[in-house]
């Protein structure tokens, strides 16, 4: 079936410093590829996506690779802000699956100013 | 505009009791989800509704759990004989039919 493996955390950074939240996957065929984030006190937002191999999906500064040579997704931003602490979901929908999301566990990341 | 919509966002309930949940999608939206997320892990899907019909509810743990959506709009998830196991965040989504999903934030429901 389906899995996606993420990066444990929790995650500190200082504000400025570069992020990386490693994300790799199993499934057959070629999965659409998303990472959805949960700021406090909100509901999951997609914060973007990659459809097939070699696209990058990018938002607010993120940016996630879909490679299918190592069934990654790394999500990366290059200055990290306080304002990204959150709990980041790498997850992916497979071929067949009626649209069913599969999560990773999540990443609590937290921005020190 | 409104997003998802869910109640109640809390919920304490005793082992054995019965408990409902209600989502209000999007409006327009023809898919709805439920998903369940336990304390350290990522949403687990439960079940999926193609206007009034389930299209897919292979992620219901047993025959306790049961969703409906009887106009194609609101679903209410039920549980019955509630078990300790059972506490988790019920988590509601909508889409568009091949649209991105738009998550509510959630039921948090506990089972003493």
């Amino acid at each position: 079936g389906n899995s996606v493996t993420q990066m444990e955390g929790p995650v500190t950074l200082s504000e400025e410093a570069f992020l990386t939240i490693n994300c790799t996957y199993t499934a057959t065929g070629y999965p659409s590829l998303f990472w959805y984030v949960q700021y406090p006190g909100e509901g999951l937002q997609l914060l973007l996506k990659a459809t097939k191999a070699d696209d990058k999906g990018s938002n607010k500064g993120f940016e996630a690779t879909y490679r299918k040579e190592t069934t990654s997704f790394h999500l990366e931003k290059g200055s990290v802000q306080v304002s990204d602490s959150a709990v980041y979901f790498c997850a992916l929908i497979g071929l067949g699956s009626a649209r069913q999301l599969t999560f990773g566990s999540g990443t609590q990341l937290t921005v020190l100013p | 505009g409104a997003g998802v919509s869910q109640t109640p966002s809390n919920k304490v309930t005793e082992k054995g009791k019965y408990v409902e949940l209600r989502c209000d999608p999007i409006s327009g939206h023809t898919a709805l989800y439920w998903y369940r997320q336990s304390l350290g892990q990522g949403p687990e899907f439960l079940i999926y509704f193609q206007g009034t019909g389930a299209a897919d509810d292979s992620g219901l743990p047993n025959d306790r759990f049961f969703a409906v959506r009887p106009e194609g709009s609101v679903s209410t998830l039920k549980i019955q004989r509630t078990e300790r196991g059972d506490s988790a965040v019920y988590l509601c989504a909508s889409s568009p039919e091949l649209g991105e999903l738009f998550f509510g934030e959630g039921s948090r429901l506990t089972v003493l």
